[in-house]
């Protein structure tokens, strides 16, 4: 069956630490890979893609990876702050442009 | 980023009763918007890919006769919940697709409670 896992629920890391997030999926191709960013109670906000072919990809102080071979994603967030505590979702498409996501990982940086 | 808007943001309906849901894409026309469901603490599930001008594609397990979706303009999709039932409650989000870029822009979202 397909999956789309997200490596924990919850995550407490340290103001300025990096936080790092994995999406691990089973039985899809994508050729895209997203990273979104959900607040309570509010729809998510994209943050970056990553294309098959693309190796990492960074945006500020975030960086993703792509890895089909393990069919794993990293996302990690630099020198995090209160302000990053959130829920981050991975989602990826299948044929047809449907986009399914991860289970989601809820981050909290502790000041 | 893009804009997409829902209304209403929230709802409360008799069991029974039909709510529609409106998705608007503010400042890019949207071919392609997407509906999800999502319950607490849990992850978005899709419900159907709505095409402007045809007919949604739904997924799997969800009902087309009870979940309608009409995507009349390149900036409009609605959800209509039909003879709603307290089961159906739940954090209904649309986003509309930027065309050519594979980016999701979401809505904020519409917590609809069935009485």
């Amino acid at each position: 069956s397909q999956k789309i896992e997200q490596n924990s629920e919850a995550l407490n890391i340290q103001e300025g630490k990096t936080a790092t997030l994995t999406c691990n999926y089973t039985n899809y191709s994508p050729a895209y890979l997203q990273w979104y960013r959900q607040d309570p109670g509010r729809g998510p906000v994209f943050l970056l893609l990553i294309r098959e072919n693309e190796k990492e990809k960074r945006k500020e102080r975030l960086k993703v990876t792509f890895d089909t071979t393990l069919k794993q994603s990293l996302f990690h967030i630099t020198a995090s702050q209160p302000a990053d505590s959130a829920t981050y979702l991975c989602a990826l498409d299948n044929t047809g442009n449907q986009f399914y996501f991860g289970t989601g990982t809820s981050l909290t940086v502790i000041p | 980023g893009a804009v997409v808007s829902q209304h209403p943001s929230w709802v409360i309906c008799k069991s029974g009763t039909s709510v529609k849901i409106e998705c608007r894409s503010l400042d890019f026309q949207a071919t392609t918007m997407f509906w999800y469901r999502q319950f607490p603490k849990q992850s978005l599930m899709l419900m159907a890919t709505s095409n402007e001008g045809s007919k949604a594609t739904y997924e799997q397990g969800v009902e087309k006769d009870k979940f309608l979706i009409n995507h009349a303009s390149l900036t409009l999709s609605t959800l209509t919940v039909t003879s709603a039932h307290p089961e159906d409650s739940s954090f209904y989000i649309c986003s509309a697709l930027k065309p050519s870029s594979y980016e999701q822009y979401f809505g904020p979202g519409t917590r609809l409670t069935v009485t």
